[in-house]
């Protein structure tokens, strides 16, 4: 099993709503990644995982709430969005030895009302 | 400074030539680098890695480093339309794996 999968696909949720993305993996990887790309610009980092410990957060605001359950599963709550936070979210997973490869899921396509 | 960076194109090449993107980075401790495509719409797919300076091989794909330069380049050898895409470089600077940046990607448009 080579895949991240991610869930859902497309979301649309309104300001005052609060939803879950989910993303899973069973290539035994101990490192998940949060990005956000918006249309015609990089994976922008969000946060890192290892070891089911947070490692990196690169100052997201807190309406994004991270959580990782176990080594397989990756959350990312969300609340109180607002438009601007309308893009596509990644999961990506990778093991954590030194130059090892970053595997995405195919995203959630988020837009905020 | 960034972090990564690209010539964001776009880039036009006729069906057959030789498509060759760029890609500089900042930060000398950076261990290994990646090419990613990423057609519209979808998730970026790994499509070359290289650790060590030099060329490296992959079918029609050839990545090359120079780290002294701090610069990493990827061929497409026989450019199909199919190659058509935004072509991000990465960067993993952490010796754990866990910092990956990305480039703002060229968008490479193959004519037939």
């Amino acid at each position: 099993d080579t895949e991240v999968t991610q869930t859902p696909k497309h979301l649309v949720m309104g300001m005052t709503n609060k939803k879950s993305l989910k993303c899973e993996q069973h290539m035994g990887h101990r490192a998940m990644y949060w990005y956000k790309q918006k249309a015609k610009k990089p994976p922008e980092l969000m946060f890192v995982y290892s070891y089911e410990k947070l490692s990196i957060n690169e100052s997201v605001p807190s309406r994004f709430s991270p959580e990782c359950p176990n080594s397989s599963l990756l959350n990312l709550h969300l609340h109180a969005l607002q438009p601007e936070d309308s893009a596509l979210y990644l999961c990506a997973s990778s093991y954590l030895t030194s130059n090892e490869k970053l595997f995405f899921g195919s995203g959630t396509q988020l837009s905020v009302l | 400074q960034k972090e990564v960076e690209q010539n964001s194109g776009p880039l036009s090449v006729p069906e057959g030539a030789i498509a060759s993107l760029n890609c500089t980075y900042s930060d000398r401790g950076s261990q290994s680098f990646f090419w990613y495509r990423q057609y519209s719409g979808k998730s970026p797919e790994l499509i070359m890695f290289i650790y060590s300076n030099g060329d490296k091989e992959d079918g029609r794909f050839t990545a090359q480093l120079n780290k002294a330069s701090q610069y990493v380049s990827l061929l497409i050898r026989d450019s199909q339309p199919s190659d058509s895409a935004t072509y991000l470089c990465a960067v993993n600077k952490g010796n754990t794996g866990n910092q990956f940046y990305f480039g703002t990607g060229t968008s490479l448009t193959v004519i037939p």
